[in-house]
């Protein structure tokens, strides 16, 4: 069975500095990583994907993973966080089971970005 | 561009009443999966459709099916409703092996 693990339910940084999110997977076949950001009482938005490929993979808004298969790993970064980041960041994996396959999130995490 | 369009964007049911939320996914995707998120929870998987073709089944109450039509758009529909079932319900779509969209949700209350 696929999983992934958020072991932070809360990061806090202050604007202007860097940021990492982590998130560590667990899938039979090959991984496909996704990274979404979900606003107060919104709907989930894709930021970046992992299919195959650059271990570095650029997204949305500044955002960007890196994917390390030795750790199991897909933590989301931003050089330098803005207070509009703030918002629940949930990391999720399919396997390659089928076109078909579901998305597997993890418990997400809350980022707090200060002036 | 086109994104997945869910209705009602809210909806307020009474217990053991019914509800049916709809989901119109992105153009030419053929795959739609539902999620429920619960009050500070992860999306948890319900159900999802292939082709108007049952695909995957996760946590679905039997109180609850879907069907996906025509055109790939698919019904969410919600029988005996329990105040346990208050959550934002979620619509997806994709094509082959690429990411998700979603649609903004539905929140269901009930009271």
């Amino acid at each position: 069975a696929q999983s992934v693990a958020q072991p932070e339910d809360q990061v806090n940084v202050a604007e202007g500095n860097p940021l990492t999110v982590k998130c560590t997977y667990s899938v039979s076949g090959n991984p496909y990583l996704f990274w979404y950001v979900q606003y107060p009482n919104r709907g989930l938005q894709f930021l970046l994907k992992y299919i195959t490929g650059d271990n570095l993979v650029k997204g949305s808004y500044g955002f960007e993973a890196e994917f390390n298969k030795s750790q199991t790993s897909f933590h989301l970064k931003k050089p330098s966080a803005l207070v509009s980041d703030s918002a629940l960041y949930f990391c999720a994996v399919r396997d390659d089971a089928g076109t078909a396959s579901k998305l597997t999130f993890g418990t997400g995490t809350r980022l707090q970005v200060t002036l | 561009a086109a994104g997945v369009i869910q209705s009602p964007r809210h909806l307020i049911k009474e217990k053991r009443e019914t509800a049916t939320l709809k989901c119109y996914p992105i153009p030419r995707h053929d795959t739609v999966y539902w999620y429920q998120q619960g009050p500070g929870q992860d999306p948890q998987f319900l159900i999802s459709f292939y082709e108007k073709m049952q695909s995957d089944k996760g946590s679905i109450p039997d109180r609850f099916s879907a069907q996906q039509f025509s055109a790939y758009h698919s019904e969410l529909n919600m029988s005996s409703l329990e105040l346990g079932d208050s959550a934002l319900y979620f619509c997806a779509s994709s094509l082959g092996l690429g990411g998700y969209t979603f649609g903004s949700g539905t929140r269901l209350t009930v009271v």
